[in-house]
């Protein structure tokens, strides 16, 4: 079936270092891809998203661009700041539909002044 | 605009008990998803609810069922709840037709058990 595989966490990153947080997936046809961030205490917030291949999704200094040819969306930024300390979920929406998200599970990010 | 709201915040109940979480989406909205985020599991797909009607459901078992009101507020409800139903609940919105291409999540419910 279905999958999303991300990289496990914790990440531990200084300030203003670059940022790939990897993401590779299983699905049939062209799935959409979304990168959703989950701040302490709060819920999922849509980063970004791809709907078709070679696509690059961009957001508030991260991006991720969609690669049917090695089936993955790796999240990165150039320069990651404190506040962007979080967890972070890859996931697909499979070209089937049935309006059902398959999650990865998820790294989490901490960034050190 | 508001956006999705759930209730309560937290929620601890023992072993055998029940448990009704609630979700007011956008105003506007029409579907309404359920997701289970279990520790160490990631985000779990659990219930889709359009116009009142259930439309897809993840693999839980029966004792995880809901219900769509005419206002488009759902609710989720857990029947003899066990230790590993410990989680935080996420409810999520979106247009009717749109899915998860323009859903808006909730802060969550999150569910103790003792």
């Amino acid at each position: 079936g279905d999958s999303v595989t991300q990289m496990e966490g914790p990440v531990t990153l200084s300030e203003e270092a670059f940022l790939t947080i990897n993401c590779t997936y299983t699905a049939t046809g062209y799935p959409s891809l979304f990168w959703y961030v989950q701040y302490p205490g709060e819920g999922l917030q849509l980063l970004l998203k791809a709907t078709k291949a070679d696509d690059k999704g961009s957001n508030k200094g991260f991006e991720a661009t969609y690669r049917k040819e090695t089936t993955s969306f790796h999240l990165e930024k150039g320069s990651v700041q404190v506040s962007d300390s979080a967890v972070y979920f890859c996931a697909l929406y499979p070209s089937g539909g049935y309006n059902k998200l398959i999650f990865g599970a998820g790294t989490r990010l901490a960034v050190h002044p | 605009e508001a956006g999705v709201t759930q209730s309560p915040t937290h929620l601890i109940k023992t072993r055998g008990q029940q448990a009704t979480l609630r979700c007011s989406p956008i105003s506007g909205h029409t579907s309404v998803y359920w997701y289970q985020q279990a520790l160490g599991l990631g985000l779990q797909f659990l219930l889709w609810y359009d116009e009142g009607e259930e439309r897809n459901r993840g693999n839980f078992p029966p004792r995880f069922s809901g219900r769509q009101f005419p206002n488009y507020s759902s609710e989720l409800n857990v029947n003899a709840l066990e230790l590993e139903d410990s989680a935080l609940y996420l409810c999520a919105s979106s247009l009717g037709g749109q899915g998860p291409l323009a859903q808006h999540f909730g802060d969550g419910t999150r569910l103790s058990i003792l």
